[in-house]
């Protein structure tokens, strides 16, 4: 594909549900990035994935949150037993990773926890 | 650490004004700096960037922004406003991979 694509693009969830996020990247970009935005708000980096070194998970924001990636394809953001301030836009980007190379955003999952 | 101040969350201007969103970051070493735009609904958009050389960056639609090191700034400008301007604009700063994201400024265009 031309760009980023993430599935599904809304998601509305119980809490204490499981949910599971993905997100495909630009073919050949090695580096993939989950942030979350919540309404009103900028960025929060969550976590970097660069081809097979182990992953940045530095802002993740508590152990309920994890992501994988499988070599530089597809990621999967998993968030388990969801909190109502969980519910946010989940964006994920891809980018040649070289310092300063743009990051290309996906559209955003919007995550909503009744 | 690194982090980014954008001042002003609504900026409002009357077409074929000055477009003026002011961005300053705090890093150790220069960064690299973006700004991305967003439209309403749509996922963020790269409008220009700083790496290194030339201070002064165009960018897409008109749009450019300066990198002044003394004053650890790198603000937003545009000559004159177009009502299709009106989005929320994020500045954001790069050391190693990640970026650090400012909390926006929602610019809207009066007719």
């Amino acid at each position: 594909g031309a760009g980023v694509s993430q599935s599904p693009s809304n998601k509305v969830t119980e809490k204490g549900k499981d949910v599971e996020l993905r997100c495909d990247p630009i073919s050949g970009h090695t580096a993939l990035y989950w942030y979350r935005q919540r309404l009103g708000q900028g960025l929060e980096f969550l976590i970097y994935f660069q081809g097979n070194s182990a992953p940045d998970k530095s802002g993740l924001p508590s152990d309920r949150f994890s992501a994988e990636r499988t070599g530089e394809s597809v990621s999967t953001l998993t968030i388990q037993r969801t909190q109502q301030e969980d519910s946010a836009v989940y964006l994920c980007a891809s980018s040649l990773d070289r310092g300063g190379n743009e990051q290309f955003f996906g559209p955003g999952t919007r995550l909503t926890v009744l | 650490a690194q982090s980014v101040t954008q001042l002003g969350s609504h900026v409002s201007v009357s077409e074929g004004a000055l477009v003026l969103l002011r961005c300053n970051y705090s890093s150790s070493v220069p960064p690299y700096l973006f700004w991305y735009v967003q439209y309403p609904n749509q996922g963020l958009q790269l409008l220009l960037k700083y790496t290194t050389g030339a201070t002064l960056v165009k960018g897409i639609n008109g749009f450019e922004a300066e990198f002044k090191k003394s004053e650890t700034s790198f603000h937003l400008t545009k000559p004159s406003a177009h009502m299709s301007d009106a989005a929320e604009y994020f500045c954001a700063v790069s050391l190693r991979r990640a970026l650090t994201f400012g909390s926006g400024t929602r610019l809207q265009v009066q007719p």
